[in-house]
């Protein structure tokens, strides 16, 4: 079974410009979580989707960060403007159901700006 | 809202020995489950064991096995017979099934070194 795929890998970008992040789930799996995880810390749910929905965007900084979730399968987040406190992890993780909650994760994309 | 703690910010143990991570949590909830990541340098988030907090039974997973104390709201994780591939950061997380989305919180980790 193959696992979350996610692109890029590493990004570096200079402050104010914008990027892309793409995640495919385990084939599935309706809901999709981004995570945005500092270094030294522990990740922190940014958005949550289930199928094409959003369930919880309660944390995504709206005025640079957009996500969405078209046909219910891949799914992308975009930052625009970057600033350079949005050098992280971004994780991206997915799960079944409620009968089986466990979020399997992607490799994550390292971002840095400059 | 939920916290998730993790008291040890960096253990070490020797290849073959047994280590035990230290986990807690604050919740106000009943119905809830409790994880074990393991974050190595490749920094993929690979699940190492889960509880649900209705089962008095403590989890195991081959080497992994948990401590759950539901009403000291504790979960400690121990690593027997370590390995040099269990080196890694390793992180708590609570899932509060009650609420919508099932989302996670993490705590901060323990960065776990297995020395030869």
């Amino acid at each position: 079974e193959a696992g979350v795929a996610q692109s890029p890998r590493y990004k570096i970008i200079e402050k104010r410009q914008s990027v892309a992040f793409w995640c495919n789930p385990i084939s599935g799996h309706a809901t999709l979580y981004w995570y945005q995880q500092i270094l030294g810390q522990g990740p922190k749910l940014l958005i949550q989707f289930q199928n094409n929905g959003v369930v919880d965007d309660s944390q995504l900084p709206k005025d640079r960060f957009s996500a969405e979730r078209l046909k219910g399968v891949d799914s992308t987040l975009k930052i625009q403007p970057a600033k350079l406190e949005d050098s992280a992890v971004y994780l991206c993780a997915s799960s079944f159901g409620t009968s089986a909650p466990e979020q399997y994760f992607g490799p994550g994309t390292r971002l840095t700006v400059t | 809202a939920q916290t998730v703690t993790q008291s040890q910010p960096e253990m070490s143990v020797q290849e073959a020995e047994t280590v035990t991570l230290s986990c807690t949590y604050d919740t106000s909830e009943n119905n809830y489950y409790l994880f074990w990541y393991k974050q190595p340098p490749s920094r993929q988030m690979i699940l190492v064991i889960r509880q649900e907090a209705y089962k008095q039974q403590n989890a195991t997973e081959n080497r992994f096995s948990v401590n759950f104390q539901k009403a000291a709201k504790s979960f400690s994780l121990k690593i027997s017979d370590s390995q040099l591939g269990d080196t890694a950061m390793y992180f708590c997380a609570f899932m509060n099934t009650a609420a919508a989305g099932n989302k996670l919180t993490f705590g901060g980790g323990t960065r776990v070194l297995v020395k030869p």
